[in-house]
C-alpha cells in the first residue's frame, strides 16, 4: 500500500518568514494530494489540494508543488502569521479515491 | 463544502462501557469515513461507511469493537464497545465531497477519555 512520509515534525518560524513542509509518497498510482490544517481542539480543515496533472497550485499565501517523478509534494506558506500556528497533515490517494494515506503531521509554530 | 457535526463533542467514560458517536451532514453524501486520532498522532482510518451496505473495516479494526451504522445519506454512527483506556482518542468522521469523492471534509471530532 501507499506510504506517506512528512518532514519536519516540528517547525518554528518568525512571523513574516516562509514555511515549507515536505511529503514523499511511495505509490506512483497516487494522483490526489490534499493538505489539512488542524488547530487545537478542532477537526482537520482542507486548505489546499493538487492533482497529478498539475505541478503547482497557489491560493493567496499558500502554495503546493508536486514532483511526480521524485514522488514528493510540498506546502509553502509565505508571510506567516501567528494564526498559521497549527498541525499540518499531508495526504495521498490514488485509484481508490476512498482511501487517504496521511503523513505524520508537522507542528508549525509562528512566533510573533 | 459540507457542514458536519458530531455528538458528543467530548466524553469521559468508564472502562467496560460503550459510547455511540453520531455524525450528521447537512447534505447527502455517498461516502462517510471514521478515523481515530490518538494523542499527538496522525489520522488512522477505522472504516468506510456506505449507505445501504456493511461498513468496510481497515486492518486492525473489527466490527465487534467498532460497530457502524449508516441508515441514510446524511447520518452515521460509530460505537466504541467495551472501552479500555487505550481507546482514549479523538474520533473523527469525514465525508466524501461528492462527484468523484476525491476529497474529504472532516467533522470537529469527539474527544473520548476512558478511565
Amino acid at each position: 500500500g501507499e506510504n506517506v512520509e512528512q518532514h519536519p515534525s516540528t517547525l518554528s518560524v518568525q512571523e513574516g518568514d516562509s514555511a515549507v513542509i515536505k511529503c514523499t509518497y511511495s505509490d506512483s498510482a497516487s494522483n490526489y494530494f490534499p493538505w489539512y490544517k488542524q488547530e487545537l481542539g478542532k477537526g482537520p480543515q482542507l486548505i489546499i489540494d493538487i492533482r497529478s496533472n498539475v505541478g503547482e497550485k497557489k491560493d493567496q499565501r499558500i502554495a503546493v508543488t508536486l514532483n511526480k517523478t521524485a514522488k514528493h509534494f510540498s506546502l509553502h506558506i509565505t508571510e506567516t502569521q501567528p494564526e498559521d500556528s497549527a498541525v499540518y497533515f499531508c495526504a495521498a490517494s490514488g485509484y481508490n479515491f476512498n482511501k487517504f494515506y496521511f503523513g505524520s503531521g508537522t507542528k508549525l509554530n509562528v512566533k510573533p | 463544502s459540507a457542514v458536519i457535526s458530531q455528538k458528543p463533542s467530548r466524553d469521559i467514560c468508564q472502562r467496560g462501557t460503550s459510547l455511540t458517536i453520531q455524525c450528521q451532514v447537512d447534505s447527502q453524501v455517498t461516502m462517510m469515513f471514521w478515523y481515530r486520532q490518538q494523542p499527538g498522532q496522525s489520522l488512522t482510518l477505522i472504516a468506510t461507511a456506505n449507505q445501504g451496505s456493511e461498513a468496510t473495516y481497515e486492518s486492525g479494526f473489527v466490527i465487534d469493537k467498532f460497530p457502524i451504522s449508516r441508515p441514510n445519506l446524511t447520518f452515521s454512527t460509530l460505537t466504541v464497545s467495551n472501552m479500555s483506556p487505550e481507546d482514549s482518542s479523538i474520533y473523527l468522521c469525514s465525508v466524501g465531497s461528492g462527484g468523484n469523492t476525491d476529497t474529504q471534509y472532516f467533522g470537529p471530532g469527539t474527544r473520548l477519555t476512558v478511565l
